[in-house]
């Protein structure tokens, strides 16, 4: 069965400052994987996506996210965080049965 | 598109009522998941349908639950009865084919007492 693991429950860095945030995978497949934002009180907003092809990933909001197989890893990155990204971040992998499994997910704090 | 809509936003009942969680996925998304959010257990899916069937429901935690999906711009989720433990956000989320993002809803807070 599929798993993901965030290792980090909550993540503080100050405004400006770059920030990554770690994912593992288990899967015995090609894996699709997404990055997903959620602020309080809404829904998981996605972030980004990798199918195939080149390894490192652009997505929304000036993010990105690297692919690394020999790792299992799909670790999300940004050079400069604004207070705005303060969120909760969800790392999932998706089968090809359809089904999404996510992380338990990383709460950002952002510092003036 | 209006996106995902969940209804109600939120929800409180006294132990042992019956409560119906609702939604409505983006028009043309053939797939449809409810998954349940608490601090304790993280997100949890409990059931998807592809096409208004149901595929896999082993995420249902025991016979109170239930959901259904008599077409495809519909879905409930009942618990029936509540109990405490049930309180959580539950989520509706859609996609269009099984490989695509999720798209989610605002969720439903659901307080039992």
């Amino acid at each position: 069965a599929q798993s993901v693991t965030q290792p980090d429950i909550h993540i503080t860095v100050s405004e400006g400052a770059s920030l990554e945030l770690r994912c593992n995978y288990s899967y015995g497949a090609t894996p699709y994987l997404f990055w997903y934002v959620q602020s309080p009180g809404q829904g998981l907003q996605l972030l980004l996506k990798y199918f195939s092809g080149d390894t490192l990933v652009q997505g929304i909001k000036g993010f990105e996210a690297e692919f690394k197989r020999s790792q299992s890893s799909f670790n999300l990155r940004k050079p400069s965080v604004h207070w705005s990204d303060a969120a909760e971040y969800f790392c999932a992998v998706h089968t090809n049965a359809g089904k999404s499994t996510f992380g338990d997910g990383t709460t950002l704090t952002v510092k003036p | 598109d209006a996106g995902v809509i969940q209804s109600p936003r939120h929800e409180v009942t006294e132990m042992g009522q019956e409560v119906t969680l609702r939604c409505k996925p983006i028009s043309g998304h053939d797939y449809l998941f409810w998954y349940r959010q608490t601090m304790m257990r993280g997100l949890e899916l409990l059931i998807y349908f592809n096409n208004n069937v149901p595929i896999d429901d082993s995420g249902m935690p025991e016979d109170r639950f239930s959901a259904k999906m008599p077409n495809a711009s519909f879905s409930t989720l009942k618990i029936q009865p509540s109990e405490p433990r049930d309180s959580a956000v539950y989520f509706c989320a859609s996609n269009p084919d099984r490989n695509s993002p999720l798209h989610f809803g605002n969720g439903t807070r659901l307080t039992v007492t």
